[in-house]
């Protein structure tokens, strides 16, 4: 079974603080994904990452920043948190490939005070 | 850009009722066409996938026809249960768009017995 998993499930930090959130895939997927889901808002992408060392931004990465130093592992970075990075973030990682699918982590809802 | 659109919820089913979801997208080129669900407190998960036109993607009962005609990937199910209750998306991607995942806002589906 092709497995994507996330650090932390719930995870409580204060503003100002710096976040690590971290992603594990283990099928040797190219592409690696963060979005952020709110509610009404649906899935948007922060950032991007399809090689080890390579990212692109996606359509809100703004406060973000995000790592990827070896290909199984996709780092995402808040460098200064605050109140309205309060949400559900989803880990996902694919194939290059055209036409497959991507598989989801299990989400780490942030919280922060 | 691209982009995904679709029918806002909720929907609200009595158990047996027939479901349709609509999605529309808008895309330069050819993209594959996703389903995902997400179940509540889960990530989420493909449901069905279609990646040419007039391909039919299926799985658990549900169906989506890929219509280049309408630019459109609605997803049908005859006959609902209880557990179909979630939130459906409907997602497109394509390697000219950086193969990335593009979101519908997502459409909460609440079956009742």
């Amino acid at each position: 079974d092709v497995k994507v998993t996330q650090s932390s499930r719930y995870l409580v930090k204060r503003t100002g603080e710096k976040v690590f959130l971290e992603c594990v895939q283990d099928m040797d997927h190219e592409n690696m994904f963060w979005y952020r889901q709110d509610p009404g808002l649906g899935l948007r992408l922060i950032y991007f990452s399809y090689d080890v060392k390579m990212k692109e931004k996606g359509d809100i990465p703004e406060g973000y920043s995000v790592s990827r130093e070896k290909k199984e592992r996709f780092s995402l970075i808040l460098e200064s948190a605050s109140t309205n990075q309060t949400s559900m973030y989803l880990c996902a990682s694919s194939f290059h490939r055209e036409g497959t699918e991507a598989f989801f982590g299990q989400g780490t809802r942030l919280t922060v005070v | 850009g691209d982009s995904v659109t679709q029918m806002e919820g909720p929907v609200t089913l009595s158990e047996e009722a027939f479901l349709t979801i609509n999605c529309t997208y808008t895309a330069t080129g050819y993209p594959s066409l996703f389903w995902y669900v997400q179940y509540p407190g889960e990530g989420l998960q493909l449901l069905l996938k279609a990646t040419k036109a007039d391909d039919k993607g299926s799985n658990k009962g549900f169906e989506a026809t890929y219509r280049k005609e309408t630019t459109s990937f609605h997803l049908e199910k005859g006959s609902v249960q209880v557990s179909d209750s979630a939130v459906y998306f409907c997602a497109l991607r394509f390697k000219a768009a950086g193969n990335k995942l593009t979101f519908g806002g997502g459409t909460r589906v609440l079956v009742k017995p």
